[in-house]
């Protein structure tokens, strides 16, 4: 059984652009969370969307964004990007409510 | 506001030996979860543990277990038998059934051989 697949692994990009990220969860898995880890800020739940629906939103701003496919497949997308957008963020599918959370390997982003 | 805090950036352990990470939380909900987390070089979490408020026995998994003190609200982590695999960032996390894990700051585990 396949794991939860972030890509992609490693990313650069300049302050001002914008950026997609990609997440497919576990085949069933119709659960997908955002987190974006930092040294300063540690582990912040960005957002999770279920059945393409945003269930749940952390204290971000509003160019952090994201969406869920019909496929569970979810996308995060950040715009004009900042320095300090530079971060692991971190992908988690879960089966249902209160199941086991399985995370993803990350993507390492790097705003320069 | 919900919160967790461990106290201890950085332990360290000789291999075989028993360490204990602290963690404690900050909620007034009474139906929650609570998670150990582990995070290697590799940067995958992988879930050690995890325990139901509701229950008052104590999970363990293995040379994992946990010490849940609900009143005191703290969650604290049992490694017994170290082995040097177990080197990595221990982060304690818990869930309002709403999805959302609040993590703590971490603890870097390291075992000498």
């Amino acid at each position: 059984k396949a794991g939860v697949t972030q890509t992609p692994r490693y990313l650069i990009k300049t302050r001002g652009q914008q950026v997609t990220l990609s997440c497919s969860p576990i085949s069933g898995h119709r659960s997908v969370s955002w987190y974006q880890q930092t040294p300063g800020q540690g582990l912040q739940f960005l957002f999770e969307y279920f059945s393409e629906t945003q269930r749940n939103k952390g204290n971000f701003p509003g160019r952090f964004s994201g969406r869920q496919f019909s496929n569970s497949r979810s996308e995060m997308n950040v715009s004009t990007l900042e320095l300090g957008d530079s971060a692991l963020y971190l992908c988690a599918s879960r089966k249902e409510l209160n199941t086991e959370a399985f995370f993803g390997q990350g993507t390492r982003l790097t705003v320069v | 506001a919900q919160t967790v805090t461990q106290s201890q950036p950085e332990m360290s352990v000789q291999e075989a030996e028993t360490v204990t990470l602290s963690c404690t939380y900050d909620t007034s909900e009474n139906n929650y979860y609570l998670f150990w987390y582990k995070q290697p070089p590799s940067r995958q979490m992988i879930l050690v543990i995890r325990q139901e408020a509701y229950k008052q026995q104590n999970a363990t998994e293995n040379r994992f277990s946990v010490n849940f003190q609900k009143a005191a609200k703290s969650f604290s982590l049992k490694i017994s038998d170290s082995q040097l695999g177990d080197t990595a960032m221990y982060f304690c996390a818990f869930d309002l059934n709403t999805d959302k894990l609040i993590f703590g700051t971490g603890t870097r585990l390291q075992v000498f051989p």
